[in-house]
């Protein structure tokens, strides 16, 4: 099977605080791992990639990643937050099947960073 | 920059109706996707193509069709609009590789009435 889960559909902090966004993923085969952001009303952007490597991958915009095989977990960090951080969160993991590989999005976690 | 391009942004159909969604990227990309978000959710995917006048089936391609004339343009056809199928549709391409960023357009939002 092939999914990812963000467990958490809302998170709220303060601006400042350090801001940790779980994502857990199911894959039989080594991942490679995305997150994107969404402000409202708009589309998705790229922040970063886990391919292969480092397990700490750094993005735009100050955020950064922990890829962790040990529990299927690729978090999504940054620190401090700001308000304009705040948006709609997306993991994805680039699935494989008929040849062809695909993105699979979690939910999604809705950040809202209060100044 | 990257640009995918979609029309309209947004539409509102009638039940029963036809509704044609375009694309157009200019990226030279070899993949291109049609997502579909519902308010509150992730993206999921409708119908994907790696080349010209092949389209796949995505996870979720019923009450949809999907056509690529040209490697630069994607549309996503409903025959036969239902209510259900109100949503935001994101398209979206990418290069071949394995790895790659996936640019989305701007999305639209169609209604269905």
């Amino acid at each position: 099977a092939q999914s990812v889960d963000q467990p958490d559909a809302h998170v709220t902090l303060y601006e400042g605080a350090s801001l940790e966004l779980r994502c857990s993923y199911s894959y039989s085969a080594a991942p490679y791992l995305f997150w994107y952001v969404q402000y409202p009303g708009q589309s998705l952007q790229f922040l970063l990639k886990y391919i292969t490597g480092d397990a700490v991958v750094k993005g735009t915009k100050g955020f950064e990643a922990e890829f962790r095989k040990s529990n299927s977990s690729f978090n999504l960090k940054k620190s401090p937050a700001h308000w304009s951080d705040s948006a709609k969160y997306f993991c994805a993991l680039e699935g494989y099947q008929g040849g062809s590989a695909k993105l699979i999005f979690g939910e999604g976690t809705k950040l809202t960073v209060s100044s | 920059e990257a640009a995918v391009t979609q029309s309209p942004r947004s539409k509102v159909a009638v039940t029963g109706g036809k509704v044609t969604l375009s694309c157009h990227q200019t990226n030279n990309h070899d993949y291109m996707y049609w997502y579909r978000q519902d308010t509150g959710h992730g993206l999921r995917l409708i119908h994907y193509s790696y080349v010209a006048d092949s389209t796949e089936k995505g996870d979720i391609p019923d009450g949809y069709k999907a056509s690529r004339p040209s490697q630069e343009n994607f549309s996503l056809i409903l025959e036969l609009a239902s209510l259900s199928q109100t949503a935001v549709y994101f398209c979206a391409s990418s290069y071949r590789e394995r790895g790659t960023e996936v640019f989305f357009g701007k999305g639209t939002r169609l209604t269905v009435v």
